[in-house]
């Protein structure tokens, strides 16, 4: 079965501090990782995708297959961070995207 | 270019009511979605569509249905609304196998008294 499991339902930080928001998951297959996010009053957008191996806004995620997980993490945490986050994963063809609970961060001053 | 246009953005229902809520998208996608989300539970699969005219269940089918007649609409309709649907409801696509990445709706926003 497929799903997405996101174990902090608030992270709270300071800011400057290093952030690292967790997702594990379960596919049977190569699943492909993203992380979207969800500023206040604004839409659900992506932040991030595994194959892209991308930098987004100082965010980093690596996928570990052997513990089937796909972090999240930031050195440096900004107010402007503060957001829900949303793991998720899709086959490969991209037919159905599963997604996580999701871990609303809150950076502080 | 607008994108994902979801209407309405809010409605209130009484129990039993009917209603239809649109999903609208410019980008010539194939590939659309509806969700809902609901506190500590994140985003759940209603029903999706892989092409116009075709139509399949997602992880929370039960009381909704869909209908795709046109390639740049999705409709969600509630045939008799339930308390347990109020939620936030949130359109997606995307374009095909190669550019794998969901935009998304605004969201409507959903009360069943």
């Amino acid at each position: 079965a497929q799903r997405v499991t996101q174990p902090e339902k608030l992270l709270s930080v300071f800011k400057g501090a290093p952030v690292e928001l967790k997702c594990n998951y379960s596919y049977s297959g190569s699943p492909e990782l993203f992380w979207y996010v969800q500023y206040s009053r604004q839409r659900l957008q992506l932040l991030l995708r595994h194959i892209s191996r991308e930098s987004i806004k100082g965010f980093t995620a690596d996928l570990n297959k052997g513990e089937t997980s796909f972090h999240l993490k930031k050195p440096f945490a900004q107010e402007e961070d503060s957001a829900m986050y949303y793991c998720a994963l899709s086959g490969y063809y991209g037919q159905n995207f599963v997604f996580g609970p999701g871990t609303r961060l809150s950076v502080l001053p | 270019n607008a994108g994902v246009t979801q209407t309405p953005k809010f409605r209130v229902l009484k129990t039993g009511q009917s209603m239809t809520l649109l999903c609208a998208q410019d980008m010539n996608h194939e590939y659309m979605y509806w969700y809902r989300q609901d506190p500590g539970m994140g985003l759940r699969l209603i029903h999706y569509s892989v092409g116009e005219g075709t139509t399949a269940k997602g992880e929370v089918p039960d009381g909704y249905n869909v209908s795709r007649l046109k390639k740049q609409n999705f409709l969600l309709g509630l045939e008799s609304a339930a308390p347990s649907q109020t939620s936030v409801y949130f359109c997606a696509s995307t374009g095909s196998r190669a550019n794998n990445v969901l935009t998304f709706g605004a969201g409507s926003r959903l009360t069943v008294l």
